[in-house]
C-alpha cells in the first residue's frame, strides 16, 4: 500500500463547528487531492495540491478550504461544519498529474450532527 | 466540468459468469482513462490507466480496453468470482493543463455464490 494516513478516521462533530482533517504521505508524491464520497454521487474532488502552497478548487469547494505547508501533509478545513458535509472524505496522492495513477487514503468518516 | 458516465449502475451475475461494463466520457481533449476498483469499506485501488486508443490491459481475470475516437472503455470480468464483488470506477482526465480526474459513478458488481 501507499504509504498514506488519514486522520481522524472518524468524527462526530456539531454544525458550525471548525473541523480540520489530515491527510499525510510518506511518498514524496508531489500532487495531493482532497475528495468526498457521497450516495448517488460518486468521488467528487474538492481541492488538490500540486506543491507546497500550491493548490486549486475542484468541483465542490465551497465551505472547504486546504493548506500544505510541507510535501507531506495536506490538511482539509471545514470552517463551520454544515450538515450537508457529513460524508467519507479521501485523500490522494499521485507522482505526476501526467495520467498518472491515483493512490487513495483510508479515508475520514465524518458525522456534522 | 465534463460528463463521465457508467452503465450498468448495479449488476447482479453468478459466479463463474463473465461479465463487462461501460465508462462513456467526451473523446474531445482526452488525455488518460483510470479504472479502480472499490470494495465496501475500503479504499479505492487502481486497476489500469490507458491513454492510447486501442489500449488493452489485462490484469489476471479483468481486462481493460478503450476507444479514444468514440469515447468509451470497457471493462471485462472473467470467470467472475464472489471476491471480484466491488464498485468499479472509471475516471478520465482532459488534456489541457487540468490535473483533476472526473469520476463516473460507478458501476456495482455483486457475484453470488
Amino acid at each position: 500500500d501507499a504509504g498514506i494516513t488519514q486522520s481522524p478516521r472518524h468524527k462526530v462533530t456539531e454544525t458550525g463547528t471548525p473541523v480540520t482533517l489530515r491527510c499525510h504521505q510518506t511518498e514524496n508524491h508531489r500532487y495531493m487531492y482532497w475528495y468526498r464520497q457521497d450516495p448517488g454521487h460518486g468521488l467528487r474532488l474538492i481541492h488538490y495540491s500540486y506543491g507546497v502552497k500550491d493548490t486549486d478548487k475542484g468541483e465542490v469547494s465551497d465551505g472547504y478550504s486546504v493548506s500544505r505547508s510541507k510535501t507531506e501533509d495536506f490538511l482539509l478545513t471545514l470552517e463551520s461544519a454544515t450538515s450537508s458535509q457529513t460524508s467519507v472524505y479521501f485523500c490522494a496522492i499521485s507522482e505526476s498529474s501526467l495520467g498518472q495513477t491515483q493512490y487513495f487514503g483510508p479515508g475520514t468518516r465524518l458525522l456534522v450532527l | 466540468i465534463l460528463n463521465v458516465e457508467q452503465s450498468p449502475q448495479s449488476l447482479h451475475v453468478q459466479e463463474g459468469d463473465s461479465t463487462n461494463f461501460t465508462c462513456s466520457f467526451p473523446s474531445s481533449n482526452f488525455y488518460a482513462l483510470h479504472w479502480y476498483r472499490w470494495e465496501t469499506a475500503k479504499s479505492p485501488e487502481a486497476l489500469f490507466v490507458m491513454t492510447l486508443n486501442g489500449d488493452e490491459k489485462k490484469k489476471g481475470r479483468i481486462s481493460a480496453t478503450l476507444n479514444t475516437k468514440e469515447g468509451y472503455s470497457y471493462l471485462y470480468i472473467k470467470g467472475s468470482q464472489p471476491e471480484d464483488s466491488a464498485t468499479y470506477l472509471c475516471a478520465s482526465r482532459p488534456q489541457g493543463g487540468s490535473e483533476k480526474l472526473v469520476f463516473g459513478k460507478g458501476t456495482k458488481l455483486t457475484v453470488n455464490p
